[in-house]
Parts: C-alpha cells; structure tokens; sequence
C-alpha cells in the first residue's frame, strides 16, 4: 500500500513571495490533516478536510494560507506571501475517517523563507 | 484545551539499555492516544497506537502503557540500539477528538 505522497520535498523562497505544497493522501482515506511543524516543536494542526470539506480550519493564518482539496483526494495548501516565520515543515497526514484511526505521515516539505 | 508535555527533551543512553519516555496530557476524555517516531529531515512514522479500552500496546521491543485517569503514558523501550536513535512524539486528540495534539518530543541517542 502507497503512503502519503507529498512534494516537493524542499523549498526555499524570499518572503512576500507565494509558494503551493502538494499532497496525495492514502487510497481511500477520507480524512486529510496538514500540519506545520517549526524546528524544535511538535506539529501543530492547520487544517483539516473529510473528505472535500474543511472541518477545523481554527488555526489556519487565512489572511496568508489557503488550503483546498477539490475532488476528495489531492490537496494543495498555499502560501501567499510568506514570512520568515513560516519557515517550517509542513506535514500531510491522512487517516480513514476522523474517528479513532491512526494518522499517517508524509515525508513533509521543508520550507525556508529568506 | 488538550496540552502534551513530553519528558526528559533529550535522553542519552548507552546500547542495551531499557529506557522509559514520559507523556502526559491534560484533557483524560481521550479515545486513544499515539506514539511516533521521526528521523531527521522524515516525517513521522506510527509506532503504536493505545485505544482508550487499553491499558498498554506492544510491538517488538516497544512497549506503550496508558492511564487516562492520571493523563499519562509511557513509551517503553528495551535493549535500545543506536537505530533507535530519533525523536519520540506522543500524540493525543483535541477536545474536539478530531485532530492530534502533539508535544514535543523527546530526543533519544544511543551510542554504540
């Protein structure tokens, strides 16, 4: 069974300027987390979909993140215009449903804003 | 608000040593609770999961115990090996029980 697929693996960019992460969670899991992970902490939740729908968005920063899953599967978070403090991993999990179901990690996206 | 504190940071301990990792969580109305492993510049990988109907879960060396009532777990690791060289996360649910709440984590180093 495939993981969590995410890409690309690295990117840097200058702040202000945007960037798109990609992620294609586990065949027929419903439910899609992305997480954003600063050096030194544990993940933190960004945003969560069921399938094509947002069910916690709390604390997503929407004046500069942006997240869609179209079609229930792929999802794309955006940035747009960075910082230098969202240098960070950004994390794709996938679980089957949002009850009770382990989560399953992507190999994450480094980001580095300069 | 659920809160995960992880403790020690960072253990150092020779090869062949068992060691225990602590978590403890604020908010005990948890379903289950998780343990990762994650690898520099990785993502996380599931080392076991803990249903709320159990007390503790095993996978070859690793043993995970739960006890809501005081908000604590423990990762349990025996005969440690320089591979088992990583950052241990534990993972618990928001009070939403939808979303992981992570702390974070403890550093683990063998030596050889």
């Amino acid at each position: 069974e495939a993981g969590v697929a995410q890409s690309p693996r690295y990117k840097i960019i200058e702040k202000r300027q945007s960037v798109a992460f990609w992620c294609n969670p586990i065949s027929g899991h419903a439910t899609l987390y992305w997480y954003q992970q600063i050096l030194g902490q544990g993940p933190k939740l960004l945003i969560q979909f069921q399938n094509n729908g947002v069910v916690d968005d709390s604390q997503l920063p929407k004046d500069r993140f942006s997240a869609e899953r179209l079609k229930g599967v792929d999802s794309t978070l955006k940035i747009q215009p960075a910082k230098l403090e969202d240098s960070a991993v950004y994390l794709c999990a996938s679980s089957l449903t949002t009850d009770s179901y382990e989560q399953y990690f992507g190999p994450g996206t480094r980001l580095t804003v300069t | 608000k659920q809160e995960v504190t992880q403790i020690p940071a960072a253990l150092s301990v020779p090869e062949g040593e068992n060691l225990v990792l602590n978590c403890s969580f604020t908010d005990s109305a948890i379903y289950n609770l998780q343990w990762f492993r994650q690898d520099p510049g990785k993502g996380l990988t599931s080392l076991l999961l803990i249903q709320s109907s159990q007390r503790e879960q095993t996978s070859g060396r690793l043993n995970a115990s739960l006890d809501k009532s005081s908000g604590r777990s423990t990762l349990y690791i025996a005969a440690s090996q320089p591979g088992d060289s990583a950052t241990y996360l534990c993972a618990a649910p928001n009070q939403a029980g939808t979303a992981l709440i992570f702390g974070k984590g403890t550093t683990l180093s063998v030596s050889s």
